[in-house]
């Protein structure tokens, strides 16, 4: 089946617009992550769903980032008033139940520029 | 301190020798640790995850967890240059188990 996708690939967007960053999981996945990732350091935790509820959101920087998964599927990552500092990759992840032990299957991420 | 702490590298290992990786960690409740390849430009895979003190092998690649002293490591066999990569470590929360904390990563590089 197919892996973990993301869309789009590349966003490039000026500072104080909106956008939206959407993830697929693997079919069949109930727990989803994203991640953010700077150059020259590891994928940082935003946030985390299982089925449709978020379970941790943690990891988000500021209200202006949102995290919605309504089917328990797709997830869309939502950013208002962006900033040059949200550039980065943004990676999705998603596993089959969510506990500690489970894989977690990387997207290929998207790549967020605001100038 | 950083939650996960991995040496940046780069670490430069001739090709057939062994390449060792090390990691630690500071919540001494986590139970999952693992560790992810990553090659330029792409995302993350998972080599390899332990969860119980002593070693772990899986082909050329061992890894290594010492709970006592919050250290994980992984050491490569007979290393390839399509070893070259950055080395993940990551972590789980212990407050909320699903969470994974990752390091900043080593990079490897396997010189022929």
């Amino acid at each position: 089946g197919a892996g973990v996708s993301q869309t789009p690939s590349n966003k490039v967007t000026e500072k104080g617009k909106y956008v939206e960053l959407r993830c697929d999981p693997i079919s069949g996945h109930t727990a989803l992550y994203w991640y953010r990732q700077s150059l020259g350091q590891g994928p940082e935790f935003l946030i985390y769903f299982q089925g449709t509820g978020a379970a941790d959101d943690s990891g988000l920087p500021n209200d202006r980032f949102f995290a919605v998964r309504p089917e328990g599927s797709v997830s869309t990552l939502k950013i208002q008033r962006t900033e040059r500092g949200d550039s980065a990759v943004y990676l999705c992840a998603s596993s089959l139940r969510g506990v500690g032990e489970d894989t977690q299957y990387f997207g290929p991420g998207t790549r967020l520029t605001v100038l | 301190q950083k939650e996960v702490e991995q040496n940046s590298g780069p670490l430069s290992v001739p090709e057939g020798a062994i390449a060792s990786l090390n990691c630690t960690y500071s919540d001494r409740g986590s139970q999952s640790f693992f560790w992810y390849r990553q090659y330029s430009g792409k995302s993350p895979e998972l080599i390899m995850s332990i969860y119980s003190n002593g070693d772990k092998e899986d082909g050329r690649f061992t890894a290594q967890l010492n709970k006592a002293s919050q250290y994980v490591s992984l050491l490569i066999r007979d290393s390839q240059p399509s070893d070259s990569a950055t080395y993940l470590c990551a972590v789980n929360s212990y407050s909320s188990a699903s969470k994974i904390i990752f390091g900043s990563g080593t990079r490897l590089s396997i010189r022929p």
